[in-house]
């Protein structure tokens, strides 16, 4: 089982829509999540962290599943800005010192007007 | 306040070539990273380091070098850049957590591709 799994899509939804994604991880020790945001040829950035069973951000809210080992991103009203792909991220310790951060390979989102 | 810079953003290397990628942070962060993007893989970490002076192996370190002279740039080298190098690399910069809730910030990319 790899360490972090994603459905690589793409999701095309139109605008207005309610999508999930849903992002496995294999470590059960892990404590704290994050989910990055890449848009094409981009870099990636922090969109939504998630340190119990869940956060909310506007139009975003984040799920934590730790039974089954999962985490979840809801995006609501959907916009054609929020075409992206979207990364699971979850942190491991890694010598001691700093966290090891391990990518999954992304969700591509595809909001049609 | 810049963030996260590197240098150059697109380079084309001919096989055994070498280059230094430039990376640098204004934000007075501890700890820095250099991954790689490549298409289906998901970023891969190929070094990092946890304060200046220091550097310390990732998960995909053959093949680079890496130094930390002064605590905002971090540098990463390719000796004897083969075709398996070609790739998206990014540096990342984070504050001093280590608990697991340090937020990385990242550069805009380093496009490189090697013939």
């Amino acid at each position: 089982r790899k360490e972090v799994e994603q459905d690589p899509g793409p999701f095309n939804v139109p605008e207005g829509a309610t999508v999930a994604f849903n992002c496995t991880y294999s470590n059960s020790a892990s404590q704290s999540f994050f989910w990055y945001r890449q848009d094409c040829r981009k870099e990636p950035k922090l969109l939504m962290s998630v340190y119990s069973s869940g956060n909310e951000d506007g139009r975003f809210t984040a799920q934590l599943n730790r039974a089954s080992q999962y985490i979840s991103l809801l995006i609501r009203d959907s916009k054609l800005s929020d075409s992206a792909t979207y990364l699971c991220v979850v942190p491991q310790a890694y010598g001691g010192a700093t966290n090891k951060l391990i990518f999954g390979t992304g969700t591509l989102l595809a909001v049609q007007p | 306040n810049a963030g996260v810079t590197q240098t150059p953003k697109f380079r084309v290397l001919k096989t055994g070539q070498s280059m230094t990628l430039l990376c640098a942070q204004d934000m007075n962060h501890e700890y820095m990273y250099w991954y790689r993007q490549d298409p289906g893989m998901g970023l891969r970490l190929i070094h990092y380091s946890v304060g200046e002076g220091t550097t310390a192996k990732g998960e995909v370190p053959d093949g680079y070098n890496v130094s930390r002279l002064k605590k905002q740039n971090f540098l990463l080298g390719l000796e004897s850049a083969a075709p398996s190098q070609t790739s998206v690399y990014f540096c990342a910069s984070s504050y001093r957590t280590g608990d697991g809730t340090d937020t990385q910030y990242f550069g805009p990319g380093t496009r490189l591709t090697v013939l």
